[in-house]
């Protein structure tokens, strides 16, 4: 298995673009995510998704969409990028059962600069 | 809000000293408990975690953790560090509300350099 993969590895942007993050995982989990992660900072929760079809924002949602029309692929897409969403963006999935914890699977990451 | 504390931004250490990287958490209810490492290179994968039972948590390459709830802390162990073990350490929580669980919650991270 692959696991989660993320494309691009890096991508540099200028103020007012858009883009979109791909991420994929093979291990048919019902739960995908996407983290920022600032310097010094730790992951910031932006949007995460329960199954095929829902998602729901996250802790800092706000300048990003994201959709879930399978349940393999989790894009996350920057309408008009802004020098404040530089930074290394994560994606990770999970088998969510009831009445434990679950682990989450992180792909490498996408390191975005905007300019 | 819930919020999660790692004492320390960056520890450096030599191989066979002993390590504790510090963990507190904020909420007062039942809680999941994890820690994740990041090598150079590499992506996050979990280390261990904790979500119920025998509050001394042992995970992969000689790692152990405890859980104190009445500190609200799950520190990271190992006695003895090796140069491999040069990575970042992230300490999570999410809620359990039995049936169902919150969000992680992150801390901000350790970095652990090792000196061979």
């Amino acid at each position: 298995n692959a696991g989660v993969t993320q494309t691009p590895k890096f991508r540099i942007l200028k103020i007012g673009q858009s883009m979109t993050l791909q991420c994929t995982q093979d291990m048919n989990h019902n739960y995908m995510y996407w983290y920022r992660q600032d310097p010094g900072m730790g992951l910031k929760l932006i949007y995460y998704s329960v199954g095929a079809g829902i998602t729901d924002k996250g802790e800092v949602p706000n300048g990003y969409n994201v959709s879930r029309s399978t349940t393999e692929d989790f894009p996350l897409r920057l309408e008009l990028a802004a020098p404040s969403q530089t930074s290394v963006y994560f994606c990770a999935s999970s088998q969510r059962v009831a009445g434990g914890a679950d682990t989450q699977y992180f792909g490498p990451g996408t390191r975005l600069t905007v300019l | 809000a819930q919020s999660v504390s790692q004492h320390n931004h960056h520890v450096i250490l030599s191989e066979a000293a002993s390590l504790e990287l510090g963990c507190n958490y904020s909420y007062g209810g039942t809680v999941n408990l994890f820690w994740y490492v990041q090598y150079p290179g590499q992506h996050l994968q979990l280390l261990l975690k904790y979500f119920s039972g025998d509050p001394l948590v042992k995970g992969i390459k000689g790692f152990e953790a405890e859980f104190i709830k009445s500190k609200f802390s799950f520190n990271l162990r190992k006695p003895s560090v090796q140069w491999s073990d040069t990575a970042e350490y992230f300490c999570a929580v999410n809620r359990n509300y039995g049936g169902s669980q919150g969000n992680l919650i992150f801390g901000k991270g350790t970095k652990l350099s090792v000196k061979p």
